[in-house]
């Protein structure tokens, strides 16, 4: 079992539409949670942490977290052609050796369609 | 304000060669992480500095690879001997808080071995 999974998609989706994206962890120890967007040739930009269970939402984008689930999501509202992108779903935790580390799940293409 | 930057932004080198890839953070972060991404992956962690000591270098696959961060600044991702599997994109990202706090990454030296 993979320690940071995400379905690779590829999300396809409507402009003006919501888009879902999922990820699960696998560490009950996890701590802070992040999803980056990584345009294709560029390297990651962070868009959203979130540390605590609930929402946290910033403009269009809404992040969520169940610890208990051990499940992540992003939503993304009023979807934009320039919200293509891979969406990458990171966690770290802050016990033993892996203090600071992030690990990635492998990232979700999403495609927005005007 | 001014990110991480990186050097070279791409490298080209042949089998067994020595290379050297520079990361300097983004100014007072003193936390620096080292990632590689291989296509259609996740970044992958190497070595995490605070200050000028390595606290978690797990992640680096032999002992080929070494880095340094003599003054607490800017990193050296050193590779002997390299073999065409070392070809990806290395990533180097600083955070202000170690450990749980959101990471920040430059663009990325994309290293190919002939």
């Amino acid at each position: 079992q993979k320690e940071v999974e995400q379905n690779s998609g590829p999300l396809s989706v409507p402009e003006g539409a919501i888009a879902s994206l999922n990820c699960t962890y696998s560490d009950r120890g996890s701590q802070s949670f992040f999803w980056y967007r990584q345009y294709s040739g560029k390297s990651p930009e962070l868009i959203m942490s979130i540390y605590s269970n609930g929402d946290k939402e910033d403009g269009r984008f809404t992040a969520q977290l169940n610890k208990a689930s051990q499940y992540v999501s992003l939503l993304i509202r009023d979807s934009q052609p320039s919200d293509s992108a891979t969406y990458l779903c990171a966690v770290t935790n802050a016990g033993g050796t892996s203090y600071g580390k992030l690990t990635f799940g492998q990232g979700t293409i999403l495609t927005v369609h005007p | 304000g001014a990110g991480v930057s990186q050097t070279p932004s791409n490298k080209v080198t042949e089998k067994g060669k020595y290379v050297e890839l520079r990361c300097d953070p983004i100014s007072g972060h003193t936390a620096l992480y080292w990632y590689r991404q291989s296509l259609g992956q996740g970044p992958e962690f190497l070595i995490y500095f605070q200050g000028t000591g390595a606290a978690d270098d797990s992640g680096l696959p032999n002992d080929r690879f070494f880095a340094v961060r003599p003054e607490g600044s800017v990193s050296t991702l050193k590779i002997q001997r390299t073999e065409r599997g070392d070809s990806a994109v290395y990533l180097c990202a600083s955070s202000l808080y170690p450990g749980t706090g959101a990471q920040y990454f430059g663009p990325g030296t994309r290293l190919t071995v002939l």
